[in-house]
């Protein structure tokens, strides 16, 4: 079954601190992985797109990286601020016909002052 | 580019009346579109999948006759929700697939808040 498990389901750090959020995925026939940025009573924001040959990639203060083997993926924030606080989703998507994109469970993030 | 956009962005509504949400991409031909549903504190939820021209594909547990999909245009589909109950609340994503973006990709609107009191 497809499915992807995000770690932990919540999180609260200091504004300034580094945070790193993890994802784990069992998606067959897997073709790429993405994280979101959601606020409170809004719609999904691509932060970071992966395929299986990328291990990194970097979006201003946020960094993914992907372990093809291990299935496992990380979003580390760095120099975190009082706007990062928001839901992150690890979206995988397989490679299908339809492309269906399978939504892990979120981790929500606050940052304090 | 990629923009996708919803309305209203809240609609409030008495039990057993009928309500309407739009979801436009505006930069680009959305062959696909998506509807999901998010309960509080909780991820998206893939309600339907619908092709321009074409009947939407339900997700299992999904009612296909009261939460009703029309997506007559490629830039133009629209859910609605009939004769909606409290247990409908919850706020609705649609996301947008087609010619813009890597294939497949899914570009989400703001959402829509339903209250049905």
């Amino acid at each position: 079954k497809n499915q992807v498990e995000q770690s932990p389901q919540s999180l609260i750090i200091l504004e300034g601190k580094n945070c790193t959020l993890q994802c784990n995925y069992t998606v067959s026939p897997f073709s790429n992985l993405r994280w979101y940025k959601q606020d409170t009573g809004r719609g999904p924001v691509s932060l970071t797109i992966m395929t299986f040959s990328e291990n990194t990639k970097s979006n201003g203060r946020y960094t993914a990286t992907l372990d093809a083997d291990t299935k496992q993926s990380s979003l580390h924030i760095t120099a975190s601020q009082l706007s990062d606080s928001a839901s992150y989703i690890c979206v995988v998507s397989a490679e299908t016909g339809t492309y269906k994109y399978i939504f892990g469970t979120g981790t929500r993030l606050k940052v304090l002052a | 580019g990629a923009v996708v956009s919803q309305h209203p962005s809240w609609v409030i509504c008495k039990s057993g009346t009928s309500v309407k949400i739009e979801c436009r991409s505006l930069d680009f031909q959305a062959t696909t579109m998506f509807w999901y549903r998010q309960f509080p504190k909780q991820s998206l939820m893939l309600m339907a999948t619908s092709n321009e021209g074409s009947k939407a594909t339900y997700e299992q547990g999904v009612e296909k006759d009261k939460f009703l999909i029309n997506h007559a245009s490629l830039t133009l589909s629209t859910l609605t929700v009939t004769s909606a109950h409290p247990e409908d609340s919850s706020f609705y994503i649609c996301s947008a697939s087609g010619t813009s973006g890597r294939r497949g990709e899914q570009f989400f609107g703001p959402g829509t808040r339903l209250t049905v009191l």
